[in-house]
């Protein structure tokens, strides 16, 4: 149990287009949803925090209109990345959390996007 | 279906104690394991793991890969109770499959 998924798994797009990229929780019901960006050396940056039916809560230093998060059902986010550039071309990986407080993140597999 | 298993799932022990945590993977076109570390939110890096055999080491950490049989290992010695987290691995894919795949984590936590 506990799977997450993404999709698409990977994304070629021209720049100046926008991107969406969708996390479900298939199996259960996620309170929370995280999106991350993995860095060159593996390192991944948290981007923000979303929960159901609110606004997410962005890291420092990144846009939320450039990467724009809706959280509308308890097993549903997307990452819409829009006007995209070549240094937005990076891996995507979304969590989720079954209820608050839960130190068990569940990991989609990740989505790449590349960035012409 | 790519999987990861971590095991256990929880640990706790005392301080200087050592402790071995597991990683076994099935996953399509391996390319390597990675470690992390969550402590709050975003998990932090610990080793990329590529080669069979071959040991990386940080300070009182260390990690080793077993190509054959598909596991790996992350040892912590004289453990403090700053190690206290939560220990991810992930198996990355590559080729027409890239993808990382997550272990749903060790639970560590080390008692004074």
């Amino acid at each position: 149990g506990a799977v997450v998924s993404q999709h698409p798994s990977r994304v070629i797009c021209k720049s100046g287009t926008s991107v969406k990229i969708e996390c479900r929780s298939l199996d259960f019901q996620a309170t929370t949803m995280f999106w991350y960006r993995q860095f060159p050396k593996q390192s991944l940056m948290l981007m923000a925090t979303s929960n159901e039916g609110s606004k997410a809560t962005y890291e420092q230093g990144v846009e939320k209109d450039k990467f724009l998060i809706n959280h509308a059902s308890l097993t549903l986010s997307t990452l819409t990345v829009t006007s995209a550039h070549p240094e937005d071309s990076s891996f995507y990986i979304c969590s989720a959390i079954r209820q608050p407080s839960s130190y068990e993140q569940y990991f989609g597999p990740g989505t790449r996007l590349t960035v012409t | 279906e790519d999987k990861v298993v971590q095991s256990p799932l929880s640990l706790v022990v005392h301080e200087g104690d050592t402790v071995t945590l597991n990683c076994s993977y099935e996953v399509t076109n391996f390319r390597s394991l990675l470690w992390y570390k969550q402590e709050k939110k975003a998990p932090t890096f610990l080793f990329m793991l590529t080669s069979s055999g071959i040991e990386k080491k940080s300070g009182r950490l260390s990690s080793i890969l077993d190509k054959k049989e598909l596991f790996s290992i992350l040892n912590i010695t004289a453990t403090q109770t700053g190690d206290s987290a939560v220990y991810l691995c992930a198996a990355h894919s590559g080729g027409g499959a890239d993808g990382l795949t997550f272990g749903k984590g060790t639970h560590l936590i080390i008692q004074p």
